[in-house]
């Protein structure tokens, strides 16, 4: 699977739209791109995964950019439960190998 | 509709004895996952099912941890002479049908500690 580099930590204000990016320059045409989250103590989540033209879901957007070297997950009215550590994953087309998460990102939603 | 679902929650066991962790995938999902996560750390591949293709075992730890899975339905996860190291939650995943993009579905997970 495609490195991607996500930043260690962020902050977002309790209702405000938390964005969360992710770099995976090396990303190939047949790769698409996912995001899961693990709140703390609890299972990973999925959230959302896309091709090239952006996503929309009832938990998040995904934008990718034109080149697809990048992406943002858009969680639009964070709530103190988004807390959670987000995962970009980039993975080929039909793959159904198992999941292995980078660092990820905490998201922390502050009230 | 139903999500994955795990049995039991949590499992405290001796060292040394055998335990058995339940998975009941979502309907229709052909594909399950057994990982482990230890406290701090990342997700450990254990086992992958597919339909009626031979499981992938090849993230099973030592030959003391088996796992079997009925049709495509529920899967049980066995570890024999439990060690302390094997002190984990246990997670396991279903996935849709070939075809469809493969996202997985995650249980709840069930908290084993071995004293």
């Amino acid at each position: 699977d495609a490195k991607t580099t996500q930043p260690t930590s962020m902050d977002c204000a309790e209702g405000r739209a938390a964005n969360l990016p992710c770099n995976h320059s090396t990303i190939s045409g047949n790769e698409y791109v996912y995001w899961y989250r693990q709140i703390h103590s609890q299972g990973p989540q999925y959230i959302i995964h896309g091709l090239k033209n952006n996503e929309t879901n009832e938990m998040a957007s995904l934008i990718i950019t034109e080149d697809r070297k990048s992406s943002t997950l858009i969680l639009p009215h964070a709530t103190l439960r988004d807390t959670a550590v987000y995962y970009c994953i980039v993975r080929p087309s039909g793959s159904a190998r198992q999941l292995t998460f980078g660092s990820g990102t905490q998201l922390t939603v502050l009230p | 509709g139903a999500g994955v679902s795990q049995s039991p929650s949590n499992k405290v066991t001796e060292k040394g004895k055998d335990v058995e962790l339940r998975c009941d995938p979502i309907s229709g999902h052909t594909a399950l996952y057994w990982y482990r996560q230890r406290l701090g750390q990342g997700l450990e591949f254990l086992i992958y099912f597919q339909g009626n293709s031979a499981p992938d075992k090849s993230g099973l730890p030592s030959d003391r941890f088996s796992a079997e899975r009925t049709g495509e339905s529920v899967s049980t996860l066995t570890i024999q002479r439990t060690q302390q190291e094997d002190s984990a939650v246990y997670l396991c995943a279903s996935s849709p049908m070939p075809g469809g993009s493969y996202e997985q579905y995650f249980g709840p997970g069930t908290r084993l500690t071995v004293t």
